[in-house]
This record gives C-alpha cells, structure tokens and sequence, in this order.
C-alpha cells in the first residue's frame, strides 16, 4: 500500500519555466491538498480539493494552478516559476470525514533559479 | 490571531524528562483534534488523535479542553528520538488547520 505519493522528489527550474507536481494517492479518499513549507516555518495551504473535478483556494494560491480531473491525482502546476516558489511541497490526503486525519507526502523539494 | 497557536520553543530537555506542550484555537465550532510529528525536512506524520476524554498512547498524553480551546500533549520519560517538532492541528471547514510547530530537542 503506497499511500500517498509524489513525483518528482527533486527538481531544480529555471525563473520562467513551468512544470508540474503530481500527487497520486490509492485509499480512495475524496479530501486532497498541496502545501509549501518554507525552511523554519510551518505548512501553508496552496490549494485543495473536496472531491473529483472540483478544487479551492487555500492561503496562498497565488502562482499556481491545481486540477483533480480524477479521484486518485491531484496535480499543482507552477505555470512561471519564481525563485520565492523555491520550497519544499507537500501533498496530503484525507477521508471526508470528521474525526479523521490526513496522510502526507514525503515531499518534493523544488529549487528555483 | 493566528486560528492554532503554538509557542515555538525549541524545549531543550535532558532524556528521561517529562514536557509538555500546549496549543490554542480560535474557532469554538471545531470537532476534530491531533497532534503530528515533524522531523527536519519530513513529511508530517501523525502521532495521536486528541479526545474529549483526554487519551493516551504509550508515553504520550493528550488533552482536549473545549471550553478553554486548549489542546495539550504530555510526553514522559523522553527518548533522543523525541526530538522533532510537534504540530497541533484542528479541523476547520473541509480542512485541518495546523499550527506552526513546537520545536523540542532532548539531549543525552
């Protein structure tokens, strides 16, 4: 049982070139988020999604794109990358129920020019 | 104000100590409460779920207090390998909130 993975691990882009992160997930659950956490600080919530086709904005959605045209992917998009989006990611995902919590991602670690 | 606030620490403690960590939220319509654990450069990875009654994992305690908005974690007789951060996190709408993190370091 993989859990929740992320692809890639590393990347390094050049200011101005775009990529994208894929977050894919096999327990079924409808809740699933990206995050960026920053050296010294705590998780910020890009963006999210409650289910299949349908995605919100979290804290700081600014410079990315999301899309979960399935229920098991989430994807982020970084259409320009800038140097301030250098961050380590996070995906998690979650059961849409209360009481329960969320599984992470061991991350990807994005480096840019 | 922040929805879940920690003090940052760190907490430097020696082993077989006993420390404590406490959290506050804002928003009294909360259900659901945990507490992860953070090594450098890691995912988050969830150490216990908080219960009203206050529950217990080995040497770790949690506490809830709805009517304070105050969330506690009791770690006794802590091990080098404590050392981490600890979130506090609280459910919101369709999202946890996570608090930023409680740095605690345990020496030999």
């Amino acid at each position: 049982n993989a859990g929740v993975t992320q692809t890639p691990k590393f990347r390094v882009l050049k200011t101005g070139q775009s990529m994208t992160l894929l977050c894919a997930q096999d327990m079924n659950h409808e809740y699933m988020y990206w995050y960026r956490q920053d050296p010294g600080m705590g998780l910020r919530l890009i963006h999210y999604s409650v289910g299949e086709g349908t995605t919100a904005k979290g804290e700081v959605p600014d410079g990315y794109n999301v899309s979960r045209l399935k229920k098991q992917n989430f994807l982020l998009g970084l259409e320009s990358a800038a140097p301030s989006q250098t961050s380590v990611y996070f995906c998690a995902s979650r059961v849409g129920l209360e009481n329960q919590p969320q599984h992470f991602g061991d991350g990807t670690r994005l480096s840019i020019l | 104000r922040k929805e879940v606030e920690q003090d940052p620490g760190p907490f430097n403690v020696p082993e077989g100590a006993t420390v404590a960590f406490n959290c506050t939220y804002s928003n009294s319509a909360s259900q659901s409460f945990f507490w992860y654990r953070q090594d450098c450069r890691k995912e988050p990875k969830l150490l216990m779920s908080v219960y009203s009654s206050g529950n217990e994992d080995g040497r770790f305690t949690a506490q809830l207090n709805r009517a304070s908005q105050y969330i506690s974690l009791l770690i006794r007789d802590s091990k080098l390998s404590d050392s981490a951060t600890y979130l506090c996190v609280v459910s919101g709408s369709y999202k946890l909130i996570f608090g930023s993190g409680t740095r605690l370091l345990v020496r030999p």
